[in-house]
């Protein structure tokens, strides 16, 4: 089976740095991807690792260590609008995505 | 270019009753999604489907619970009878084909279910 986990909640200020932490327990691993939903809306796709290292898109970048089994979301000059949940997922065969439970992010004035 | 459309947005209705909730998927994408959200269990995969069959529905709860692709561009998830521990916000997402990576899911804007 699959298992992920993640922090369920995080608090930062605006400007400032965010990680949000994803380790997982898989077969069949294809990557690790990172969705980003808003209150009342449908998960839109943030980023996607099939490879360690570190992806980087805008202010956002997403890490991975398939040896560690663990990756993270990065979140730079956070800005208001970047309060939403974040789920990782881990992705295998047929492009089937096992969520994770999602972390929470409120960004304070 | 349009987005996976669902409907309802919305739908209230008593326990018992049967549901049908729709989905249109983007044009040319190979897979299909149905998940259901709640605070509880989070982000759940329903079933899925590839060029409209059904690959793997073990995530479908109940006998109670049925999905359908007639074509590609079309798909329903009905609950029948339903039950008030249905309520939850149900998403479809569509995808291209893998090629040995995983294609970005496409959601849409999801089904508010209320069963009373």
């Amino acid at each position: 089976g699959q298992s992920l986990e993640q922090p369920s909640e995080v608090t930062a200020v605006e400007g400032a740095i965010v990680q949000i932490n994803c380790t997982y327990q898989t077969s069949g691993f294809y990557g690790l991807s990172w969705y980003q939903q808003h209150d009342g809306g449908a998960p839109t796709f943030l980023s996607y690792n099939a490879l360690d290292g570190l992806e980087e898109t805008g202010r956002f970048s997403s890490f991975l260590s398939r040896s560690d089994s663990y990756g993270y979301l990065l979140l730079q000059e956070l800005q208001m609008k970047d309060s939403a949940s974040y789920f990782c997922a881990v992705g295998n065969a047929g492009n089937m995505l096992t969520f994770g439970g999602g972390t929470r992010l409120m960004v304070k004035p | 270019d349009a987005g996976v459309i669902q409907s309802p947005r919305h739908e209230v209705t008593e326990m018992g009753q049967e549901v049908t909730l729709r989905c249109k998927p983007i044009s040319g994408h190979d897979y299909l999604f149905w998940y259901r959200q709640t605070m509880m269990r989070g982000l759940e995969l329903l079933i899925y489907f590839n060029n409209n069959v059904p690959i793997d529905d073990s995530g479908m709860p109940e006998d109670r619970f049925s999905a359908k692709m007639p074509n590609a561009s079309f798909s329903t998830l009905k609950i029948q009878p339903s039950e008030p521990r249905d309520s939850a916000v149900y998403f479809c997402a569509s995808s291209l084909a893998t090629g040995g990576w995983n294609q970005p899911q496409h959601f849409g804007d999801g089904t508010r279910l209320s069963i009373l």
